[in-house]
């Protein structure tokens, strides 16, 4: 069945730096994939997708590349804020796993 | 916008009793589905629903858990005898193709 790996973190930033969350899948056929993301006390909400190969998925500032080459869906921000603090799961359709999450920690 | 509805938002219950938790789904979503999110770990898929039945259920939906459609908006998860490691957050998702979405969650209390 399809599986995610991602980094799992804790990840400490601070204010205004890029980041990079990894995340790599394994799946027979080509998955739609996605990131999550859950703010403190809440519940889950949808960052972004990409439904096939070479998508790019965008919403906040962040950005992920669907890259069938290297089985990858890297989560990225170039200049994160405080109030991205979060922890943030990558996911992947056909029964929807997602990986371990990991909790960003954004310092002023 | 519509969204996924969830009651109770906690539930405190006492070890070997009964809890039903409760989804609304949104309204033309086919397929339906239970996650737990035991405090700080990862989410954990439990079960899927589409057309009145279950499509595929994880190594932890064993027979203390059930699901049911009771009517055409309810989509409902059962746990019988709960344990203490039963406490955590439980997220009902429905969809209408491959994107899920989520509802506020359920904290079940197990003492």
């Amino acid at each position: 069945g399809n599986s995610v790996t991602q980094m799992e973190g804790p990840v400490t930033l601070s204010e205004e730096a890029f980041l990079t969350i990894n995340c790599t899948y394994t799946a027979t056929g080509y998955p739609s994939l996605f990131w999550y993301v859950q703010y403190p006390g809440e519940g889950l909400q949808l960052l972004l997708k990409a439904t096939k190969a070479d998508d790019k998925g965008s919403n906040k500032g962040f950005e992920a590349t669907y890259r069938k080459e290297t089985t990858s869906f890297h989560l990225e921000k170039g200049s994160v804020q405080v109030s991205d603090s979060a922890v943030y799961f990558c996911a992947g359709d056909n029964d929807m796993r997602f990986g371990a999450g990991t909790r960003l920690t954004v310092k002023p | 916008e519509p969204e996924v509805t969830q009651t109770p938002s906690h539930q405190v219950t006492q070890m070997g009793q009964e809890v039903i938790l409760r989804c609304v789904p949104i309204s033309n979503h086919l397929y339906f589905y239970w996650y737990r999110q035991i405090l700080g770990q990862k989410v954990e898929f439990l079960v899927s629903f589409y057309n009145n039945e279950i499509s595929e259920k994880s190594e932890i939906f064993d027979d203390q858990f059930s699901v049911e459609r009771p009517d055409g908006s309810n989509f409902t998860l059962k746990i019988r005898s709960t344990k203490l490691e039963d406490s955590a957050m439980y997220f009902c998702a429905s969809s209408e193709m491959n994107e899920q979405f989520f509802g506020p969650g359920t904290r079940l209390t197990v003492l």
